[in-house]
């Protein structure tokens, strides 16, 4: 399948256990954001949104938590999966701005058996 | 089956000879846009296109030219391409801009230009 990084931070987590992945994102006046999981060989995938008038948005077996204070965003999964295996990262935008998402590097995810 | 689809899947080629990846999508969705991806950098936007006959730069325009002709195709074309221009595409879509919830990425292209 095709990397999309050579370097990339890694979480290792058992399967069953809870997974979180951080972000730091870097402009202040963000106030939407994403993120993504990009399994091996594959696009992007969305997985969850939150505004930045929220602290908490919970779907299925994800959280993402948003901390504005330090610039900060989690995903937490839940009884983590081999299914989960991938790259996940994370995309900000400004609202009111002409296109402009900005993406993170990302973090991979290996979850062992 | 909704999906976007790129083509080819892999190529490699020689400095200066024009090239065209082609995009797909079946979903009737207008917004249809192209990224790169390189390590260590993120996805980065080359081109978008709102509509038919409708586009527009992203962060990373220079050495690519994009046609809206039909609704469904968005072809990445490269006129004479560079080193620096090797990398991974990907084309996505969604039924109109910023609805990234509906956004489909494509399978994605890479590109080695030697």
């Amino acid at each position: 399948g095709e990397s999309v990084g050579l370097h990339l931070p890694t979480l290792s987590v058992q399967e069953g256990d809870n997974s979180i992945i951080n972000c730091a994102y870097s402009n202040s006046a963000s106030d939407y954001f994403i993120w993504y999981k990009q399994e091996s060989g594959k696009g992007p995938q969305f997985i969850i949104d939150i505004r930045s008038n929220m602290d908490k948005r919970q779907g299925q077996r994800v959280t993402v938590l948003l901390n504005k204070t330090v610039k900060h965003l989690s995903l937490q999964i839940a009884a983590t999966q081999p299914g989960d295996s991938a790259v996940y990262f994370c995309a900000e935008i400004k609202d009111g701005t002409a296109s402009k998402l900005t993406f993170g590097t990302g973090t991979r995810l290996q979850v062992t058996l | 089956e909704a999906q976007v689809t790129q083509n080819p899947r892999y190529l490699i080629t020689v400095t200066g000879k024009k090239l065209t990846v082609t995009c797909s999508q079946n979903m009737n969705h207008e917004y249809m846009s192209w990224y790169r991806q390189d390590p260590g950098l993120g996805l980065r936007q080359i081109y978008y296109s709102m509509n038919v006959e409708v586009t527009d730069k992203g962060d990373v325009p220079e050495g690519y030219k994009v046609s809206r002709k039909e609704k469904r195709n968005f072809p990445l074309i490269l006129e004479s391409p560079s080193p620096n221009q090797t990398s991974l595409y990907f084309c996505a879509s969604s039924s109109q801009w910023r609805r990234y919830n509906e956004q489909f990425f494509g399978p994605g292209t890479r590109l080695t230009v030697l």
